[in-house]
């Protein structure tokens, strides 16, 4: 079992849809919980961060955490063809150190 | 912020021989990773600095790479005797290094080992 897990889709939504991406993490000492777009041949890049269980709004972004579950989603409203990207969950432990990636999840966004 | 940057952006290099790449990290930044990233998989962990002490190394580095973060600034990763296994983008991020602190990637460097 990978210690991050995300369906590797693809999803497709119609634009202006809701897309939600979800992960889930076996290490329950894990802190931090974070979402990443990475556009093909491109590196990461931080979409939102996320400490606490709960919602976490910004802008057409909500990340959910649910620790008692394990599970963290990334729900992206009116969605655009331009967030058509992989997005990979990441997660940090309690050490502060690296952080553990799942595979993605490809999402196109069809106009 | 000129953000985290790494060189070469693109390498071809034949089986056997070494390669190296720098990484030079956002300058307020004490930390310094290192990740490998092959087609359709996530950025996999391979090692990271705090300053300049190496304090992780993942087990699935094969003793063929080596890094170094001399005066806790630039970063190399050295690779030797490539293979094409090692085909990937190597990516290095940076963070503040507090807990729970974000990291920020650098374009990666591509290597394609013929």
């Amino acid at each position: 079992q990978k210690e991050v897990e995300q369906n590797s889709g693809p999803l497709s939504v119609p634009e202006g849809a809701i897309a939600s991406l979800n992960c889930t993490y076996s290490d329950r000492g894990s802190q931090s919980f974070f979402w990443y777009r990475q556009y093909s041949g491109k590196s990461p890049e931080l979409i939102m961060f996320i400490y606490s269980n709960g919602d976490k709004e910004d802008g057409r972004f909500t990340a959910q955490l649910n620790k008692a579950s394990q599970y963290v989603s990334l729900l992206i409203r009116d969605s655009q063809p331009s967030d058509s990207a992989t997005y990979l969950c990441a997660v940090r432990g309690t050490n502060a150190g690296k952080s553990t990636f799942g595979d993605g999840t490809t999402l196109t966004v069809k106009p | 912020d000129t953000g985290v940057s790494q060189d070469p952006r693109h390498k071809i290099t034949k089986r056997g021989q070494n390669v190296t790449f720098r990484c030079d990290p956002i300058s307020e930044h004490n930390r310094l990773y290192w990740y490998r990233q092959t087609l359709g998989q996530g950025p996999e962990f391979l090692t990271y600095f705090q300053n300049e002490a190496q304090l992780e190394k993942s087990r699935l580095l094969s003793d063929r790479f080596s890094a170094e973060r001399p005066k806790g600034s630039f970063s190399t990763l050295e690779i030797q005797r490539t293979e094409q296994g090692d085909s990937a983008m190597y990516l290095c991020a940076s963070s503040p290094g507090q807990t729970g602190t974000t990291i920020y990637f650098g374009e990666g460097s591509w290597l394609t080992v013929v």
